[in-house]
């Protein structure tokens, strides 16, 4: 079956310790979504990826950072600089940058 | 940073009843307006993807139209289902900033 893992669905860690959330899907999409979640609070972009070693900034990139080195692969790393990072995570993918974007299960980080 | 608005925030209805919400968006710059149900513990999944003035698009007792001259959208359920309860996205795509915006959602309740 196509679609979009993420790993793991909850994590948890300790302030000021770096993490990273995986992204993978087997779409054969360009491109890539990550997006954070909070209470009350629409989808916010995070980063976003047309193609394979390329990456932008979404609205709320500063304490985050990405790769992608591979089309399938697109993880999201939660640096200890990030003041707020306990949300709720959202990988996405979609063919063309204006089209149906098409979503992973999510992570729940919670930084103690 | 572009504004996307949905209204009501959130919405209690009885089974059978139909009702309706609303996207509000900018006119300018229009490219695509997206609609997306969530459902708790699910992924949020794709409604409708429209980018034509005048759009209508159904799908079974869902509907949607679209006005981009005057910026807004409304999404329709005809005779509400307990399985429509749900949070309604919508998102908006500007061919200049090349990302999907996303409103907070309209969150529905269908009681017996």
């Amino acid at each position: 079956d196509g679609g979009i893992t993420q790993s793991p669905k909850y994590l948890f860690r300790k302030e000021g310790q770096n993490v990273t959330l995986s992204c993978e899907q087997n779409l054969n999409h360009d491109a890539m979504y990550w997006y954070r979640q909070d209470p009350g609070q629409g989808l916010r972009l995070i980063y976003y990826s047309q193609i394979v070693n390329d990456f932008q900034k979404g609205d709320i990139a500063e304490g985050y950072s990405v790769s992608r080195e591979k089309k399938e692969s697109f993880p999201l790393t939660v640096t200890s600089a990030q003041k707020n990072p306990t949300a709720f995570y959202l990988c996405a993918s979609s063919i063309l940058d204006w089209d149906t974007q098409y979503f992973g299960p999510g992570t729940r980080l919670t930084v103690l | 940073i572009l504004n996307v608005e949905q209204s009501p925030q959130s919405l209690h209805v009885q089974e059978g009843d139909s009702t309706n919400f609303t996207c509000s968006f900018p006119s300018s710059n229009f490219y695509a307006l997206h609609w997306y149900r969530w459902e708790t513990a699910k992924s949020p999944e794709a409604l409708f993807v429209m980018t034509l003035n005048g759009d209508e698009k159904k799908k079974g007792r869902i509907s949607a139209t679209l006005n981009t001259k005057e910026g807004y959208s409304y999404l329709y359920i005809k005779g509400s289902q307990p399985e429509d309860s749900a949070t309604y996205l919508c998102a908006f795509y500007t061919g200049t900033a090349s990302k999907l915006t996303f409103g907070t959602g309209t969150r529905l309740q269908v009681t017996l």
